[in-house]
């Protein structure tokens, strides 16, 4: 089975801080996704990559970048985290349409 | 874009009971596919289905892409079906990549 594995399952962090959410999978699939999800408003796309180094946005990029250095290793960065940033953070991997989900990060910026 | 819009919002049945998921899209679509995220936030795909019907144990999906919509039928529910389920499609913006966008989701509760 494909895994998609993000580094915390729960983080807090500081208005200000540079935060950065790590996702790895294990099978090899070109494509990674970084998603938000929030009450009533369903997961939104906010960067993808369908290579390595290559990156595009989403619907919501604003305030956050994207590393894609290796293949296996797609990471979300928040520049400067802000209390509208708290939210569930979810990674994904595909390859010929089929996605895999990581178990996400719930993300509370104070 | 493309909206994606999912009936009903919240759903509660008593365990047993049968019941049918909507999902209706706006535009034409390359890729559409129903997830379930259990209650620990665990997204699991459910049905890749741009069209036709499928079925895997006790649910079952039908897509009618000329027509906009898929349902996802649940039968026979078992309290280990509550959760939310999601309808995405690909957003059909060109290139290699299928980018799907997500509906609003329908949270079920099934009941004992």
């Amino acid at each position: 089975d494909v895994k998609v594995t993000q580094s915390s399952r729960y983080l807090v962090k500081r208005t200000g801080e540079k935060v950065f959410l790590e996702c790895v999978q294990d099978m090899d699939h070109e494509n990674m996704f970084w998603y938000r999800q929030d009450p009533g408003l369903g997961l939104r796309l906010i960067y993808f990559s369908y290579d390595v180094k290559m990156k595009e946005k989403g619907d919501i990029p604003e305030g956050y970048s994207v590393s894609r250095e290796k293949k296996e290793r797609f990471s979300l960065i928040l520049e400067s985290a802000s209390t509208n940033q708290t939210s569930m953070y979810l990674c994904a991997s595909s390859r010929l349409g089929g996605y895999t989900f990581g178990s996400g990060t719930r993300l509370t910026v104070v | 874009g493309i909206q994606v819009e999912q009936s009903p919002p919240d759903l509660i049945l008593q365990e047993g009971a049968n019941s049918t998921l909507r999902c209706n899209f706006s535009d034409s679509v390359n890729n559409l596919q129903w997830f379930h995220q259990n209650p620990w936030g665990q997204l699991i795909n459910l049905f890749y289905i741009p069209s036709g019907t499928k079925q895997n144990g006790r649910l079952s999906a039908t897509t009618v892409a000329t027509e906009r919509y898929s349902l996802l039928y649940i039968s026979s529910s078992q309290t280990t079906d509550s959760g939310v389920y999601f309808c995405a499609v690909d957003g059909n913006y060109g290139g290699a990549t299928n980018k799907l966008i997500f509906g609003t989701g329908t949270l079920l509760a099934v009941q004992p």
